[in-house]
């Protein structure tokens, strides 16, 4: 199984400064036929579902402000956001879809400082 | 849009089986490319898959649940269910229904979900 782990779990910056979380899986999620990284990110908001953010390590979903980016390849990924907004307060979780069992990482929770 | 909303009993008794429904509202369960997922999440833990099925009947499950669960689908009512059998207080989570994308072969990513129902295992 492919375990899925992020940093930190916690994070406070202020708004408009830059966020980044980090996700690290226990093997590699590129699968070289294709050159894909099957990955994904989420956004968890208190009392709402979790809203797909990011897919195929980079691609953003429609409708996802441009200030949230992915990057990474293999095993090590970031989520980056380039100016905080209120709105982003959030917990933040990674997604491999690359082998079953699909497994998420143990979430980063992020606060306003 | 599409939306799903998750149904059931929010109090499960030990050793007992849980029982959910999703119910899928603007759009068709029967989708070409798309499984549909059931994922939950205990307090203050992250998020577990548990298995997907796609219309015809053929599923997915995670195997740390797999002897006990069992998702099936309903497309005359364009729900799909979950039951997962001999319950304990570990079982209790959030759980979630969601859209999984199948495509070319490979499984991806889940969206939409539904809003997610608490259900407690105790006696």
């Amino acid at each position: 199984d492919i375990v899925m782990t992020q940093s930190p779990d916690s994070l406070a910056v202020s708004l408009g400064e830059r966020a980044t979380i980090n996700c690290k899986s226990s093997q590699s999620v590129l699968y070289s036929s294709n050159n894909k990284n099957y990955l994904a990110w989420y956004q968890h908001k208190p009392g709402q579902p979790p809203k797909l953010l990011i897919h195929w390590a980079s691609t953003r979903q429609s409708g996802v402000p441009d200030r949230f980016s992915g990057s990474g390849s293999g095993t090590d990924f970031t989520l980056t956001i380039s100016s905080l907004q209120a709105e982003d307060v959030a917990v933040y979780y990674c997604q491999q879809y690359y082998s079953t069992p699909y497994s998420f990482g143990q979430g980063t929770k992020l606060e306003i400082k | 849009q599409l939306q799903l909303q998750e149904s059931g009993p929010g109090l499960v008794k030990p050793s007992e089986t849980l029982s959910l429904t999703c119910t899928v509202s603007g759009g068709s369960i029967s989708s070409s490319n798309y499984y549909w997922g059931w994922i939950r999440q205990p307090p203050g833990t992250g998020l577990e898959w548990i298995g997907s099925i796609y219309y015809s009947g053929n599923t997915y499950y995670n195997p740390s649940l797999k002897s006990r669960v069992t998702i099936f689908v309903d497309t005359s009512k364009n729900q799909f269910s979950l039951k997962l059998s001999s319950v304990t207080a570990a079982d209790t989570a959030v759980y979630y229904c969601a859209r999984h994308l199948k495509d070319s072969g490979d499984f991806n990513w889940f969206d939409p979900w539904g809003q997610g129902t608490l259900v407690t295992v105790s006696s």
